[in-house]
């Protein structure tokens, strides 16, 4: 079935870049997608790329895309303490009449000051 | 604009006990969604709507069941809590184009 893999833990300097990769396993989602929780919040739409492209810059944030090995990272540029947060991977699951999408377990991104 | 509120935001159960939790959304979304997220579990769906007065089985939706009889509004009845329910629950509605999903702030249950 379908599955998104990502590492459940990652610390960082302030100051340093921070890259959260994920894997995922469905080559026909037309989009996939990051998503930020926030301590006692629910996920807010972080960034998302087209399944056609290689790279989304957004400010601080840069995501890759490596279709071939179905690849996906997220790069977040002179981490600051607000971006300590759960970040989530996402794609559309094939057969799900673009209903649904699929999550990762998310990656815990802690922030050292 | 408030997006997607969820009511309550805290609450606890005795084993056996029903209560319903209810999504409201303010955006005219057709697709709304109930989550359950645990600890080294991810984000589950329970069950999801396409649009008034339809429903559908996510991943994990027994013990459940939902309501849409509003377009606004989607509701996740408990009959009968099980202590295996304590959770929180998020709701998320999504716009036509892109699937982006628009999430709640959540709801935390403690079925003792």
């Amino acid at each position: 079935g379908e599955d998104v893999e990502q590492s459940l833990f990652l610390s960082v300097r302030e100051g340093d870049s921070s890259v959260i990769n994920c894997t995922y396993t469905d080559s026909s989602s037309t989009y996939l997608y990051w998503y930020k929780q926030e301590p006692g919040a629910g996920l807010q739409l972080l960034t998302y790329i087209f399944s056609n492209m290689d790279m989304k810059q957004d400010q601080r944030l840069t995501v890759l895309l490596n279709k071939k090995d179905k690849h996906l990272s997220l790069r977040i540029a002179d981490t600051q303490t607000g971006d300590s947060a759960i970040y989530f991977c996402a794609e559309i699951p094939s057969g799900a009449g673009s209903y649904q999408l699929t999550f990762g377990k998310g990656t815990k991104l802690s922030v050292i000051p | 604009n408030a997006g997607v509120t969820q009511t309550p935001k805290f609450r606890v159960l005795k084993t056996g006990q029903s209560m319903t939790l209810l999504c409201a959304q303010d955006m005219n979304h057709e697709y709304m969604y109930w989550y359950r997220q645990d600890p080294g579990m991810g984000l589950r769906l329970i069950h999801y709507s396409v649009g008034e007065g339809t429903t559908a089985k996510g991943e994990v939706p027994d013990g459940y069941n939902v309501s849409r009889l509003k377009k606004q509004n989607f509701l996740l009845g408990l009959e009968s809590a099980a202590p295996s329910q304590t959770s929180v629950y998020f709701c998320a509605s999504r716009t036509g184009t892109k699937n982006i999903q628009y999430f709640g702030a959540g709801t935390r249950l403690s079925v003792l």
